[in-house]
């Protein structure tokens, strides 16, 4: 399966803890899109990152929040010090260097306790 | 900065019937893509539109290009239970970075 892959699917995390989110893109993708979904609401976008570089974090909390894009390796979104206001879905999604189209991962779940 | 919205926000039909949706923009797109999001799972890309006015099929899906660039329709015929599920537009920011922004999203709900 050359899809994007999200892991955990499911990740509880406690007050204060860190969550550490990866996805690996499509084979071949080089640019990556992190987005966030509450329950019944739409996809809220966060960062947009090319191999080893932050293009857009403008839907990214100042505090708390980071990701990375490193030259080898999954992307990772990192989320320290959590709250219970952070528990949602996470997606992010691929795409290549011209086509436009993005294909999503199946999303990592978080519950903060 | 560029908003996507879409209507209706939620649809109830019932099964066999066609269903219609559409997405506008404030600004104007140079790609307009559609995407169909089941419960639990991550959004899958049904249709790519490229250029003003074209059409363009999956299936019993049928999606539209606005002639203004500032909109995009997408068709479901004979609707079937499977094709329950919130339905998004997306497109770029040409205006900034490029990211991908999505609409408000469209909820079917099919009955037998």
């Amino acid at each position: 399966n050359a899809g994007v892959m999200q892991n955990p699917r499911h990740l509880v995390r406690r007050r204060g803890q860190e969550a550490r989110l990866r996805c690996s893109p499509m084979k071949g993708h080089s640019h990556v899109y992190w987005y966030r979904q509450l329950p019944e609401e739409g996809l809220k976008f966060m960062v947009y990152l090319q191999k080893e570089n932050i293009i857009d974090e403008s839907g990214m909390p100042k505090e708390r929040f980071s990701a990375e894009f490193p030259k080898e390796g999954p992307s990772i979104l990192r989320i320290q010090q959590v709250v219970r206001g952070d528990s949602a879905a996470y997606f992010c999604a691929s795409r290549g260097q011209i086509n436009t189209e993005a294909f999503f991962g199946q999303g990592t779940r978080l519950t903060v306790v | 900065g560029q908003q996507l919205n879409q209507s209706p926000q939620s649809m109830f039909i019932q099964e066999g019937e066609d269903v219609s949706m559409n997405c506008t923009s404030s600004s104007i797109f140079n790609t307009w893509l559609w995407y169909k999001q089941d419960p639990g799972e991550g959004p899958v890309l049904l249709i790519a539109l490229y250029k003003a006015g074209e059409l363009t099929s999956n299936g019993r899906l049928t999606a539209q290009f606005g002639i203004t660039r500032k909109d995009s329709f997408l068709n479901i015929s004979a609707s079937i239970p499977s094709d329950v599920g919130i339905y998004f537009c997306a497109g770029p920011n040409l205006w900034n970075t490029d990211k991908l922004i999505f609409g408000t999203g469209t909820r079917l709900q099919v009955f037998p």
